[in-house]
């Protein structure tokens, strides 16, 4: 079974320019989430996505994030325009539950794409 | 992929040795915790889990303690080997999807 894939693994783009980072959950599983690790810091939830809706985007730092799911499959997290302190790593998970119902082993997470922002 | 931390705690440990890896948590309301393994270049991997209504539970090598007084979590590590160097990270949640993460334990196991 294919485990979650990030696109790219890394991406080095000037202060003021877009990037988007894309997520492909493991098949069938309809919830996926998007968190981000700042500067060696505590990983932070940004936002949680049930099929192709936004069940909680409360971790979404500022209106510069947009994060999008057609169709309830990949998504995509684009950054717009890009700061220096959005540099980090943003990892994508998934799962076909939530995890507080059936444990924390259901929620897989990809190997990340590390931003950096210059 | 990501690199390790550059200034995460640290535990060095020999291989052979019991690693004990602790984390505080903050919302004395969060009723899952869960501890997570992340390899250079991957993201983290599900270790352990427990729930609020215990206070241990052992898998394979590891064993997570959860005191709720002192809002304090766990992991230990029988036997470390190499293949235990990594980054662990504890997490609760309390009643909804969202992970809080803690800042990270960098272990280092030397021969």
């Amino acid at each position: 079974e294919a485990g979650v894939t990030q696109f790219p693994s890394h991406s080095v783009i000037e202060k003021g320019q877009t990037v988007t980072l894309r997520c492909d959950p493991i098949s069938g599983h309809d919830n996926l989430y998007w968190y981000r690790r700042v500067m060696g810091k505590e990983i932070k939830f940004l936002l949680h996505f049930v099929k192709e809706s936004k069940q909680d985007e409360s971790g979404m730092p500022n209106n510069r994030f947009l994060a999008e799911r057609t169709g309830g499959t990949y998504s995509t997290l684009k950054v717009q325009p890009a700061e220096l302190e959005d540099s980090g790593v943003y990892f994508c998970a998934s799962s076909q539950t939530a995890p507080g119902w059936t444990g924390g082993e259901k929620l897989f997470f990809g190997s990340g794409t590390q931003l950096s922002v210059l | 992929g990501e690199s390790v931390g550059l200034h995460l705690p640290t535990l060095s440990v020999q291989e052979g040795d019991n690693s004990i890896i602790n984390c505080a948590y903050s919302n004395s309301a969060s009723d899952y915790f869960i501890w997570y393994k992340q390899e250079s270049g991957k993201g983290p991997q599900f270790i352990i889990d427990i729930r609020s209504n215990m206070d241990k539970r052992q898998g394979q090598r590891v064993t997570v303690l959860l005191n709720k007084t002192v809002k304090h979590l766990s992991l230990q590590i029988a036997a470390t080997q190499p293949g235990d160097s990594a980054v662990y990270f504890c997490a609760e949640t309390h009643g909804t999807d969202k992970l809080i993460f803690g800042t990270g334990t960098r272990l280092q196991v030397f021969p």
